[in-house]
């Protein structure tokens, strides 16, 4: 079965950092942008990062700029986001999707990330 | 980087159709094909259920149908059932940004 899996959220103080992993199984991983995406509790979602096949071609929404890195292995079939200087506003399930043509099409379950003191 | 606009809720009965607007600008829905919707359920990820305005994957029924015209995109649900019950969201490429995503929309199946 096709499918991605997240890991390494958690709580996290203003100010510190967090790196969450993504697993792909199933699928050619080498072929495919990966994204990450989240929300918020009880809000919408948001597209944060994404990245080529080689890694070559990086985008971030303007508010992680600076602050988050994405990343990927094609050796481990894995995709990661470095978040440091983390706020209270990046409190959220992050998600990580392939994507096809600006289409997210396959997702993981999602990963909390939680940013409080 | 604003976000696409939605109506927050809509609802019909079983066996109704219901539609579901995206407004945007000239920058992303009016300029690109690249339009899709997501089905998501209580507790769940995310489910494309329309892809490139029109196009439906595999395994989703024909009940869903998309179109657009000019900065508004729109998901059209026929035939409603209780499954269909969840929030939906849509979403543009727009240039320099990948992805924007709309404010989301609650479909109720009364």
């Amino acid at each position: 079965e096709v499918q991605l899996v997240e890991s390494g959220g958690g709580l996290v103080q203003p100010g510190g950092s967090l790196r969450v992993s993504c697993a792909a199984s199933e699928f050619n991983f080498r072929s495919y942008w990966m994204s990450w995406v989240r929300q918020p509790p009880g809000k919408g979602l948001e597209w944060v990062a994404n990245i080529n096949q080689d890694g070559t071609s990086i985008f971030y929404v303007d508010s992680v700029k600076g602050r988050f890195t994405i990343s990927r292995d094609n050796a481990k079939n894995s995709v990661y986001l470095q978040m440091n200087s983390l706020r209270a506003e990046d409190t959220a399930v992050y998600y990580c999707a392939n994507s096809v043509a600006y289409v997210f099409h396959v997702w993981g379950q999602g990963t909390m990330v939680t940013v409080s003191s | 980087q604003s976000a696409l606009t939605q109506p927050p809720s809509a609802s019909g009965s079983p066996g109704q159709s219901v539609t579901i607007s995206c407004t945007g600008t000239s920058s992303d829905i009016g300029r690109y094909d690249h339009v899709s919707w997501y089905q998501q359920q209580p507790g769940k990820a995310p489910k494309v259920v329309i892809y490139e305005v029109s196009k439906r994957p595999s395994g989703v029924p024909d009940r869903f149908s998309g179109s657009k015209s000019g900065n508004t995109a729109s998901l059209t649900l026929s035939g409603l059932q209780a499954d269909d019950e969840a929030d939906y969201y849509c979403s543009s490429h727009a240039g320099s940004i990948h992805s924007v995503f709309g404010t989301g929309t609650k479909v109720t199946v009364l």
